[in-house]
């Protein structure tokens, strides 16, 4: 199966600043990683995606690469604003004859602070 | 077109009740995904359902747990004789039936408190 790992697990930038979040992961037949946010007490939302076939994708502020090569991805948000503050999810698919599973890291805390 | 839907929000159990949790899918997924969140951690996967078939249940405890995604209705995730442990956040998530990238839909989820 896949695993992912993801860092930091905590992360405190000032508003303004850019904010960076790793992820690894073990499957090279993954070819899918979506990236979700959560807030407190909501469930996680998918905020952007990047598929295999890609190195970089950019969707305003937040910008998420791949590097199939190391297996790694990363999440890059730029001029950060409180209400960036959440929990962050990276994760990477598992292709099965049925569809899709994916396997999550373990989350990124973020706080941006005013 | 309404997202996943869970219900109850919340929902607190005795210890040795039965705790049932549905989820309705996005209208037009056939896939069915339920994850567990603990306080302060990642969200752990339990089990992958397609109508009226368990598709992975790798993550779900051996015993007193059990899903099923019917033919008609929610999605249910039943814990019996609950126990404090039990006590977390249950996340249900769907998607279309198609192979290749596309990423879930989350419910809000369903807040499990065990007394």
């Amino acid at each position: 199966g896949e695993n992912v790992e993801q860092h930091p697990s905590t992360l405190s930038v000032q508003e303004g600043d850019s904010a960076v979040i790793k992820c690894t992961y073990s499957d090279s037949a993954s070819n899918y990683f979506p990236w979700y946010k959560q807030e407190l007490g909501k469930g996680p939302q998918l905020i952007i995606d990047i598929r295999s076939n890609v190195g970089e994708k950019k969707d305003q502020r937040i910008a998420v690469t791949l590097n199939k090569t190391a297996k790694h991805f990363s999440l890059h948000i730029t001029e950060t604003q409180p209400e960036d503050s959440a929990v962050y999810f990276c994760a990477a698919n598992l292709q099965l004859n049925t569809g899709n599973q994916f396997y999550f890291g373990t989350g990124t805390s973020l706080t941006v602070i005013p | 077109n309404a997202g996943v839907m869970q219900n109850p929000r919340h929902l607190v159990r005795r210890r040795g009740q039965e705790a049932r949790l549905r989820c309705s899918p996005v209208k037009g997924h056939s896939h069915v995904y339920w994850y567990r969140q603990l306080p302060e951690e990642g969200l752990k996967f339990m089990v992958y359902l397609q109508k009226e078939n368990i598709i992975d249940e790798s993550g779900m405890p051996k015993e007193r747990f059990s899903a099923e995604f019917p033919k008609e209705g929610p999605s249910i995730l039943r814990i019996q004789q609950v126990v404090r442990g039990d006590s977390a956040a249950y996340f249900c998530a769907s998607s279309p039936r198609i192979s290749g990238g596309y990423g879930y839909t989350f419910g809000s989820g369903t807040r499990l408190t065990v007394v």
